[in-house]
Formats: structure tokens, sequence, C-alpha cells
């Protein structure tokens, strides 16, 4: 089946620096992802959509300049959380084209 | 405001026994569900989904239930095993004739199968 993987799996960071998080799709083109966030013992959260060759869209409440998406191929999204905070701590997720296929999800700690 | 609720945060059954998960919704304009399975520090695994045109689907020992007039799902697991133990969330969505749903979760259910 269609495999999504993220890199990295897992990421410490001192606060004010910035983090980037890939996520691929393998073995198939993902012309949209979709990247989540979960806080411990909530939801996942969408945060915004990512689109290939075009800006992304982002939900209400997600700011766009600390979120930087980049899609700039079939196979590759980046988010790029810049001057990470402690709040901004939480596990990121991926997913891509199609609604059944997510990443393994990234979990970051911003100290 | 929760579009998605899953109203009990734990639910234990006895292996073999019937696993019931229940999820309702408001958005009236969700016409797309689906249920996921989720590991600590992984990514949602797919289970089963259901349209609003049909109000059953069945999946080996999965299968969900759709009341669209009471806005209520359900996720039936016969017979539970051990590794079905996990947070089950359900998902929502408006369907935009794509294929590219922006989906809405609830908080999940945690699922404990005891042997």
């Amino acid at each position: 089946g269609a495999v999504v993987s993220q890199h990295p799996s897992w990421v410490i960071c001192k606060s004010g620096t910035s983090v980037k998080i890939e996520c691929r799709s393998l073995d198939f083109q993902a012309t949209t992802m979709f990247w989540y966030r979960q806080f411990p013992k909530q939801s996942l959260m969408l945060m915004a959509t990512s689109n290939e060759g075009s800006k992304a869209t982002y939900e209400q409440g997600v700011e766009k300049d600390k979120f930087l998406i980049n899609h700039a191929s079939l196979t590759l999204s980046t988010l790029t959380v810049t001057s990470a905070h402690p709040e901004d701590s939480s596990f990121y997720i991926c997913s891509a084209n199609n609604e059944q296929f997510f990443g393994p999800g990234t979990r970051l700690t911003v100290l | 405001d929760q579009q998605v609720k899953q109203n009990s945060p734990s639910l234990s059954v006895q292996e073999g026994r019937i696993s019931i998960l229940n999820c309702d919704y408001t958005n009236s304009m969700f016409d797309y569900f689906l249920w996921y399975k989720k590991y600590p520090a992984e990514g949602p695994t797919f289970l089963i989904s259901i349209s609003s045109i049909k109000d059953k689907n069945e999946d080996g020992r999965f299968t969900v239930f759709l009341n669209k007039s009471a806005k209520h799902l359900s996720l039936h697991i016969v017979p539970s095993q051990p590794g079905d133990s996990a947070v089950y969330f359900c998902a929502a969505s408006v369907s935009s004739g794509g294929s590219n749903y922006k989906l809405t979760f609830g908080k999940g259910t945690l699922l404990t199968v005891n042997p």
C-alpha cells in the first residue's frame, strides 16, 4: 500500500530556533498534503493544506508566518516551525492525497 | 466548538466480546466518515469508512453504522482481540467532489481489550 514517511521522527530544539519537518510520499505522487498537530490527549487538528506548486491554505488560528509550508514537488512537503517556543511542542502528522495515508508523525519538543 | 465528539475517553472489553465505539457529529454537511486506529507516537492507521448514502459498511471484524438523523456513528469490533487495544479516532469530512478531504477528528477513545 501507499506509504508516507516523515523525518525526523523526533526533534528537541532550543526556544527561538527553527525546525523543519519533511513529509514524503514514497510510492505515489501527492498533489495535496495535509499537516495536523496533536497535543496530548487531544484530537488531531488540521493546521494547513499543502498544494504542490501553490501556496498552502491555513486553518483559522494557524499563523502562516510561523508555520511555513513548502510543497515544491509531488513527493515532498515541508513544514518549518520558525522561532519555536515551548508551546509549539506537539506531535506533527502529515497525510498525503488520499485521507487514508498518514505519516508516522514527528514529536517536537522545544526547551 | 467540537464538531466531532467521542464522549467516551476509554473503553475496556473482554477478549472475544464486542467493542462498540461511538461518535457524534454536529455539522450536517459532513457526508464522509472514517475510523482510525492509533498507537502512541505513531500516525493514524485507516480502518474503515462510510459515505452518508449508506448506513452500514462492513470489513472483516469491523463494522461501521451511520445514523444520519441522529448524527451518530459507531464502530463495532467483533470479536475483540488484545491487539485491538489502541486509541480509536472518528473523523468526518465534507466531500468536495475531489479526493482531497479535510478531516475533522474527534478526541479519540482508548480501547483496552483484556485477555
